[in-house]
C-alpha cells in the first residue's frame, strides 16, 4: 500500500528557512512526481511545486521561485522541501502528495496520495 | 497562470438532495486535465475525480465529473451527512498546477 508520511511540526522566526520532508513507502519511488501544497488557516489550497525524481528535475509555483527548493532523495525515498525567509504569511499546513507523472509537460497530473499534513508556525 | 474561480463559496442542502458544484477556468484547460478533491475537517484532501469525469478508485458513483474548456463540474446526486466537507478542483493542463478557492457543502 502506497503512503506518504510527513515529518512533524515546526516553529520558525521570521526571517529564517524552514525544511519539510516526507517519506514514500509502498511504490516504485521513482515511477511517480511529488507535488508540495499548502493551505493557510482557515484558507483554501496553494500549489508550492513539485519534483520528479526519475529527471531529478523540479517545479515551482511563480509566487514561491527563488525562495523554495524541492529536492528528492532517492536512496532515502524521501521528498523535501526547503523554503527560505519565511514571513507570518508562510505559517500553513504543507502537504506532500504522490502525484501521477505525465511524460509531457507540465509532467504532474493529479495527486493520488497525500500526507497527513506538517504544520509550519512563522511567530 | 490558469485562474480557477469555484462557485458558490457555500451551500447549504438537506440530505439526499443534489447538487451541482461550479469551476470555472480563465483559459481553457488542456485536454481536461482537471480533478476534484474533497477535504473534510481536520483532514487531508481525498482525490475524487481526475480527467475532468473519471471516478478515482473506491469513490462512490453519486460523485458525477462533468465539463471542458472553461467550465468543469461536479455533482453530488444524493448528498449525505459524511459528504461535508470543502471540494476543490485543480487544473494540471498547464505550469503552474493551481487550485479553485473551494465550496463549502453544508447540511441544513
Amino acid at each position: 500500500q502506497v503512503q506518504v508520511v510527513q515529518s512533524g511540526t515546526q516553529v520558525k522566526r521570521p526571517g529564517s528557512s524552514v525544511k519539510v520532508s516526507c517519506e514514500f513507502s509502498g511504490g516504485t519511488f521513482n515511477n511517480y512526481a511529488f507535488s508540495w501544497v499548502r493551505q493557510a488557516p482557515g484558507q483554501g489550497l496553494e500549489w508550492v511545486g513539485g519534483v520528479i525524481p526519475t529527471f531529478e528535475t523540479a517545479y515551482y509555483g511563480h509566487k514561491f521561485e527563488g525562495r523554495v527548493t524541492i529536492t528528492a532523495h532517492h536512496s532515502a525515498r524521501t521528498v523535501s522541501l526547503e523554503l527560505n525567509t519565511v514571513t507570518a504569511q508562510d505559517t500553513a499546513v504543507y502537504f506532500c502528495a504522490k502525484t501521477r507523472l505525465r511524460y509531457v509537460f507540465p509532467y504532474f497530473a493529479f495527486t493520488d496520495v497525500w500526507a497527513q499534513g506538517t504544520t509550519v508556525i512563522v511567530s | 497562470e490558469i485562474v480557477l474561480t469555484q462557485s458558490p463559496d457555500t451551500l447549504s442542502v438537506s440530505q439526499r438532495d443534489s447538487v451541482t458544484l461550479s469551476c470555472r477556468a480563465s483559459q481553457s484547460v488542456s485536454a481536461s486535465q482537471v480533478a476534484w478533491y474533497q477535504q473534510r475537517p481536520g483532514q487531508a484532501p481525498r482525490i475524487l475525480i481526475y480527467g475532468a469525469s473519471t471516478r478515482a478508485p473506491g469513490i462512490p458513483d453519486y460523485f458525477r465529473g462533468s465539463g471542458s474548456g472553461t467550465d468543469f463540474f461536479l455533482t453530488i446526486t444524493s448528498v449525505e451527512p459524511e459528504d461535508v466537507a470543502v471540494y476543490y478542483c485543480h487544473q494540471y493542463g498547464s505550469s503552474p498546477l493551481t487550485f479553485g478557492g473551494g465550496t463549502k457543502v453544508e447540511i441544513k
